[in-house]
């Protein structure tokens, strides 16, 4: 199993730029999730699907929007890019949400200029 | 509503001594509470988490946890520390429902001397 992965590893973007990061996991999770890390805040859910078709907001979702086609992908799209949305960008899956552990995929550093 | 609060952002401690790092947590429901590792440039791995079974959580890597309802807290303890222990750990808290969400600290950083 390859477990969450996700591409690319790195982006750098110019200010109003569109861009999608790509999330996939082999391990039949019917709950996907993405956060954004900036120093100091901790992990902040941005948007969370509970199986294929059903996405939500999270705590931090303007500017990003989601979809969930297949229980296997979930990708996050920038509509417009700006500056306070450099971060690092983690993906996570896991069987249910609540008492299950979410696995993490390894992360994409966004830089937007 | 849920929320984690980790004191102290940055802990140093010597190779060989107790590691503590705090962790006190809200939630108006029965928590499910974990820990997490962060190893430089790599995303998080769970350490431990605790379901309402056994209030003392063992883990990897030799660290335990306990859950204290009355203090609300979900400290991370390991007997003695090691070098690769360095990372910065996060704390989290959900809750039961198919639309829970992950709720994390702010993390503490570890670093361990010689």
């Amino acid at each position: 199993n390859a477990g969450v992965t996700q591409t690319p590893k790195f982006q750098v973007l110019k200010t109003g730029q569109s861009m999608t990061l790509q999330c996939a996991q082999d391990m039949n999770h019917e709950y996907m999730s993405w956060y954004r890390q900036d120093p100091g805040m901790g992990l902040r859910l941005i948007h969370y699907s509970v199986g294929a078709g059903i996405t939500d907001q999270g705590e931090v979702p303007n500017g990003y929007n989601v979809s969930r086609s297949t229980t296997e992908d979930f990708p996050l799209r920038l509509l417009s890019a700006a500056p306070s949305q450099t971060s690092v960008y983690f993906c996570a899956s896991s069987y249910l949400a609540g008492r299950d552990e979410q696995f993490f995929g390894p992360g994409t550093r966004l830089t937007v200029l | 509503a849920q929320s984690v609060t980790q004191l102290g952002s940055h802990v140093s401690v010597s190779e060989g001594a107790l590691v503590l790092l705090r962790c006190n947590y809200s939630s108006s429901v029965p928590p499910y509470l974990f820990w997490y590792v962060q190893y430089p440039n790599q995303g998080l791995q769970l350490l431990l988490k605790y379901t309402s079974a056994a209030t003392l959580v063992k883990g990897i890597n030799g660290f335990e946890a306990e859950f204290k309802k009355s203090e609300t807290s979900f400290h991370l303890t390991k007997p003695s520390a090691h070098m690769r222990d360095a990372a910065e750990y996060f704390c989290a808290v959900s809750t039961t429902g198919t639309a829970s969400k992950l709720t994390f600290g702010t993390g503490t950083r570890l670093q361990v001397t010689l």
